[in-house]
């Protein structure tokens, strides 16, 4: 049972513009959502996380909306760059969940020059 | 500190042996997290400890999965009788959780194991 669900698996955006990339959860007992990026060969590196009582983020580059009578959220890079080229992970978690987070399967962002 | 640490980062085996992986987690971190992920997902819960209790086990966590925390540090997950479905890369994570702090997870960077 999918309750995180990513539907891009992958993003191409050039150099300078905006990564827009999406997240859908079904489980309304969750309330902390997170954005993981991800390298080959290594773990999930944290990037921002918003709570349910909040619907917007932000930190440098990197905004997270939440809309919570949808159901959804997203994460904003701007500018993008080179180095954002990576796997981005949604993540979820419940109070009542002791911190177990919930992933998406992904979405495989590449930044052209 | 140097962020969480696992391992060995890679391990072959053949199907049927035991292989026990190691998390160092960040030092005044109270919780632990065992996840597991495969090619084109994200990663999934496998277990949990809070110091050195271990409160959770997903049902992913067959009978031959078994993990540690010792003392509420450092810890362990033992895989017996590996199957060919058990490969795939086993990240640890932590985190402080405290009414000052938010919930974020900080991962290691994951033992891949291969079963033959």
């Amino acid at each position: 049972d999918q309750q995180v669900k990513q539907n891009s698996p992958s993003l191409s955006v050039q150099e300078g513009r905006i990564s827009i990339l999406n997240c859908d959860y079904t489980n309304s007992m969750f309330d902390y959502f997170l954005w993981y990026k991800k390298y080959p060969a290594e773990g999930p590196t944290f990037l921002i996380s918003i709570s349910s009582i909040k619907d917007k983020n932000e930190d440098g580059r990197f905004t997270v909306f939440l809309n919570k009578s949808a159901k959804h959220l997203s994460l904003h890079i701007v500018p993008s760059q080179p180095g954002d080229s990576a796997v981005y992970f949604c993540a979820a978690s419940a109070t009542d969940s002791w911190g177990k987070l919930q992933f998406g399967a992904g979405t495989q962002v590449v930044v052209t020059p | 500190d140097t962020g969480v640490s696992q391992n060995p980062r890679h391990k072959i085996t053949k199907r049927g042996q035991n292989v026990t992986f190691r998390c160092d987690p960040i030092s005044e971190h109270n919780r632990l997290y065992w996840y597991r992920q495969t090619l084109g997902q994200g990663p999934e819960f496998l277990t949990y400890f809070q110091n050195e209790a271990q409160l959770e086990k997903s049902r992913l966590l067959s009978d031959r999965f078994s993990a540690e925390r010792p003392k509420g540090s450092f810890s362990t997950l033992e895989i017996q009788r590996t199957e060919q479905g058990d490969s795939a890369m086993y990240l640890c994570a932590s985190s402080l959780v405290s009414p000052l702090t938010g919930s974020e997870q900080y991962f290691g960077p994951g033992t891949r194991l291969t079963v033959t």
